[in-house]
């Protein structure tokens, strides 16, 4: 048990499809944060909430939809996504801010047809 | 960048062997954590060393940094089996609300 869950583990999903990725954390933090990991390319931060405030988005792609309707739980929103956005989507949380250690979901695999 | 690299990019020793791996960056940092990622799973967080830390310890787990060479390194002793994962460092910048940017990291194999 980590303490953050994310869902699904794998997703394979066409072009022009509409799915979303759902993270929830049971650790009571205060800040969620969205990571993207690719082959042999560092972690790259995608979206950092805190207090399910957005502070943070890290020139990502509008096809790429963050919601935080409290602070238990994030969504990465999908649609129209290109072949290039196949990776590991990992969520994290951490208790108030990204230089606290974070804790890791396991991820969403996602492959793009 | 603000990048900095791993090295080795990959190691692989005997289990029982230490195994010691290097983290390098550019800029001035607020802190360094270390974390370990096995292989499909989420990461997982080993130790947090501060700017005005030299050395801290957690277990089998020996992390050093030298700011003035703006690097650090993370010693597993006594490696086993269940070690074989990979390692990253991560890196926060200047000011306490800094985000973490990670390297590619180092993959580990420790074999029986």
């Amino acid at each position: 048990e980590t303490g953050v869950t994310q869902t699904p583990r794998h997703l394979v999903m066409g072009m022009t499809n509409k799915k979303s990725l759902k993270c929830e954390q049971h650790l009571g933090h205060n800040a969620m944060y969205w990571y993207k990991q690719s082959a042999k390319k560092p972690l790259e931060l995608m979206f950092v909430y805190n207090f399910k405030e957005q502070t943070e988005n890290n020139s990502v792609p509008s096809r790429f939809s963050p919601e935080c309707p409290n602070s238990s739980h994030l969504f990465l929103h999908l649609h129209t996504l290109q072949p290039e956005d196949s990776a590991l989507y990992l969520c994290a949380s951490s208790q108030d801010s990204p230089s606290e250690p974070q804790h890791f979901g396991d991820g969403t695999r996602l492959s793009i047809l | 960048s603000q990048q900095g690299e791993e090295d080795p990019q990959a190691l692989s020793i005997q289990e029982g062997e230490n195994a010691t791996m290097n983290c390098s960056y550019k800029t001035s940092i607020n802190n360094l954590q270390w974390y370990r990622q096995n292989s499909g799973r989420g990461l997982v967080h080993l130790i947090l060393i501060r700017s005005n830390e030299r050395e801290k310890h957690s277990g089998r787990l020996r992390v050093t940094l030298d700011t003035s060479k703006k690097s650090s390194s993370l010693l597993i002793t006594a490696s086993r089996a269940a070690d074989t994962a990979s390692y990253f460092c991560a890196r926060t910048l200047g000011g306490s609300q800094g985000n973490l940017i990670f390297g590619k990291g180092t993959k580990l194999s420790v074999k029986p």
